[in-house]
């Protein structure tokens, strides 16, 4: 069975502080991504990895940034949080075959105060 | 540009009962459609998906789906509803950037009463 975890359920940071979400899948997907979710707008892709160091914005990558230094991690970083960040975050991975399935972990429920 | 349209926020349905949720998509390919529940305080879980051939996919937990080209719809069913049903759902379609990218719709939340 493919297995996405992510680092933390809930979160809770402060306005300001940097915040790391992180993302680790263990069956070789090349693809990664970082969604959110929030109700009535359904997920947004923030943005994804298709190979080590490599990086795409979606629709709505500001105020974040990533990481890939592994082929498994892919990092979600919050430079300065802000209480409109409050929200579900996903991540998911897929294989490079065009088959488009995504795999999903079970999310970090962030709360910027 | 894809897009993805689920017809109503919400639906309530009463256990036995027929459920249906509705997905329209747009897409100037030929596209690869899913659908995915997320049952409270988890991740999204694959429940069918259609890439070629046979229109009608069946999924997990009795749920199947019709792709309609003509219709550009590809709603979601199941005959008899459960408690356990309870969940949001979301349809997603295949965006032709590549990278293997999906495009969501809003979700649709589906409440199951005695």
């Amino acid at each position: 069975d493919v297995k996405v975890t992510q680092s933390s359920r809930y979160l809770v940071k402060r306005t300001g502080e940097k915040v790391f979400l992180e993302c680790v899948q263990d069956m070789d997907h090349e693809n990664m991504f970082w969604y959110r979710q929030d109700p009535g707008l359904g997920l947004r892709l923030i943005y994804f990895s298709y190979d080590v160091k490599m990086k795409e914005k979606g629709d709505i990558p500001e105020g974040y940034s990533v990481s890939r230094e592994k082929k498994e991690r892919f990092s979600l970083i919050l430079e300065s949080a802000s209480t409109n960040q409050t929200s579900m975050y996903l991540c998911a991975s897929s294989p490079m075959r065009a088959s488009y399935e995504q795999y999903f972990g079970p999310g970090t429920r962030l709360t910027v105060t | 540009a894809q897009s993805v349209t689920q017809l109503g926020s919400h639906v309530s349905v009463s256990e036995g009962a027929l459920v249906l949720l509705r997905c329209n998509y747009s897409s100037s390919v030929p596209p690869y459609l899913f659908w995915y529940v997320q049952y409270p305080n988890q991740g999204l879980q694959l429940l069918l998906k259609y890439t070629t051939g046979a229109t009608l996919v069946k999924g997990i937990n009795g749920f199947e789906a019709e792709f309609k080209k003509s219709e550009t719809s590809f709603h979601l069913t199941k005959p008899s509803a459960h408690m356990s049903d309870a969940a949001e759902y979301f349809c997603a379609v295949s965006d032709s950037g590549g990278y293997n990218k999906l495009i969501f719709g809003a979700g649709t939340r589906l409440a199951v009463h005695p």
